[in-house]
């Protein structure tokens, strides 16, 4: 079975330190998308792409988080600098259309945390 | 825009007990309800979701009806195993031109033997 893919699944850091965390979502999956999960609340959803453009990004800190989805298919989520509140867990999903009937599929994660 | 509250946890049962999770939600218009499990270590997985008021989804012996009338999407499970423990997020999607999921916080269940 067809499964998104996440790395690293876990990061340590010091504050003021760049991150990047990649995701390669299922093949044929137009539609991406980043959460974050603090400890003990649901994802959040920070960035989506559909293709390789921004659908919607307006929970995205831009001041120090970027993503980017190049060709349509891997994404890339970085963080510069990296603050205390950033520990969390990083979770890329991707689903065949943006449409809210359709299923996302999650990856494993990447646990982040920031000292 | 969108909410989703769900029980909060965490919630503690002996195996083949009945299980009832809460979730109620508000939003603007129709949205898909989900119901997502998160086992130890890995990411969310769907177990059922509903598209429409009245419908059940059920997957793995869990329930959940769409109740448009009283804005809800509770989880049931007649009889839980030690291999369901793990934490349940109910979310709601679209209604209007929304397409984002809204997550609740969550709700850790264990189930002993």
């Amino acid at each position: 079975e067809a499964e998104v893919a996440q790395s690293p699944r876990y990061k340590i850091t010091e504050k003021s330190q760049a991150v990047a965390f990649w995701c390669d979502p299922i093949s044929g999956h137009a539609t991406l998308y980043w959460y974050r999960q603090i400890l003990g609340q649901g994802p959040e959803l920070l960035v989506q792409f559909q293709d390789e453009s921004v659908v919607d990004d307006s929970q995205l800190p831009k001041d120090r988080f970027s993503a980017e989805r190049l060709k349509g298919v891997d994404s890339t989520l970085k963080i510069q600098p990296a603050e205390l509140g950033d520990s969390a867990m990083y979770l890329c999903a991707s689903s065949l259309t943006p449409t809210f009937q359709e299923t996302q599929y999650f990856g494993p994660g990447t646990r982040l945390l920031v000292l | 825009g969108n909410s989703v509250t769900q029980m909060e946890g965490p919630v503690t049962l002996s195996e083949e007990a009945f299980l009832t999770i809460n979730c109620t939600y508000t939003a603007t218009g129709y949205p898909s309800l989900f119901w997502y499990v998160q086992y130890p270590g890995e990411g969310l997985q769907l177990l059922l979701k509903a598209t429409k008021a009245d419908d059940k989804g059920s997957n793995k012996g869990f329930e959940a009806t769409y109740r448009k009338e009283t804005t809800s999407f509770h989880l049931e499970k007649g009889s839980v195993q030690v291999s369901d423990s793990a934490v349940y997020f109910c979310a709601g999607g679209g209604g209007g031109s929304n397409y984002k999921l809204t997550f609740g916080k969550g709700t850790l269940l264990t189930v002993n033997p």
